[in-house]
């Protein structure tokens, strides 16, 4: 089972900054927290991911809590093309399989 | 460079054929991993290989199904008998499984529909 807890839908007015929080309560120390995201009928797209720091890279933001119990992905200018399923996913190795969640579907409002 | 090529993007098959997937990684990736995402579902892994290896068949259905990933060529799904409960997107990523960006990357799937 996913490790953890995310809304089920948002709504962010495009132009907008999205901020999309994740809960993973039960996280271990060696775990790295990972976001993807899949827009409709494609394959999944990796966006960011962090171990504890604060992260950007030229998609997104991601902010990690410090005690690492949750996170917020960030998308600082949304825009329709955004719109998407958003998976936060946690697990230890880059290499190990990926358990996906029911993630956030995103909607950007025009 | 060529991203994660999967084909056939989409299969028809009758009950009781047998459906062949093929995932071809990125250029320098040894590592393919197998998801399936039913309708309206989230995706559910299947299968971890490296090249010649399984190494996690976890999320591999029992019977029916099988897959490899040989020294030369694509990595192959195979589903023999097929029902129409197989009907699905499956979708091949891969990786280097090492370093810094051992990221998987998502191939666009083969939608698979049996009549």
């Amino acid at each position: 089972d996913a490790k953890t807890t995310q809304p089920p839908s948002m709504d962010c007015a495009e132009g907008r900054a999205a901020n999309l929080p994740c809960n993973h309560s039960t996280i271990s120390g060696n775990e790295y927290v990972y976001w993807y995201r899949q827009i409709h009928s494609q394959g999944p797209q990796y966006i960011i991911h962090g171990l504890k720091n604060n992260e950007t890279n030229e998609m997104a933001s991601l902010i990690i809590t410090e005690d690492r119990k949750s996170s917020t992905l960030i998308l600082p200018h949304a825009t329709l093309r955004d719109t998407a399923v958003y998976y936060c996913i946690v697990r230890v190795r880059r290499d190990d399989k990926i358990i996906f969640g029911k993630g956030t579907r995103l909607h950007i409002l025009p | 460079n060529a991203g994660v090529m999967q084909n056939p993007r989409h299969l028809v098959r009758r009950r009781g054929q047998e459906a062949r997937l093929r995932c071809s990684p990125m250029k320098g990736h040894s590592h393919v991993y197998w998801y399936r995402q039913l309708p309206e579902e989230g995706l559910k892994f299947m299968v971890y290989l490296q090249k010649e290896n399984i190494i996690d068949e976890s999320g591999m259905p029992k019977e029916r199904f099988s897959a490899e990933f040989p020294k030369e060529g694509p990595s192959i799904l195979r589903i023999q008998q097929v029902v129409r409960g197989d009907s699905a997107a499956y979708f091949c990523a891969s990786s280097t499984g090492t370093g810094l960006n051992g990221e998987q990357f998502f191939g666009p799937g083969t939608r698979l529909t049996v009549l």
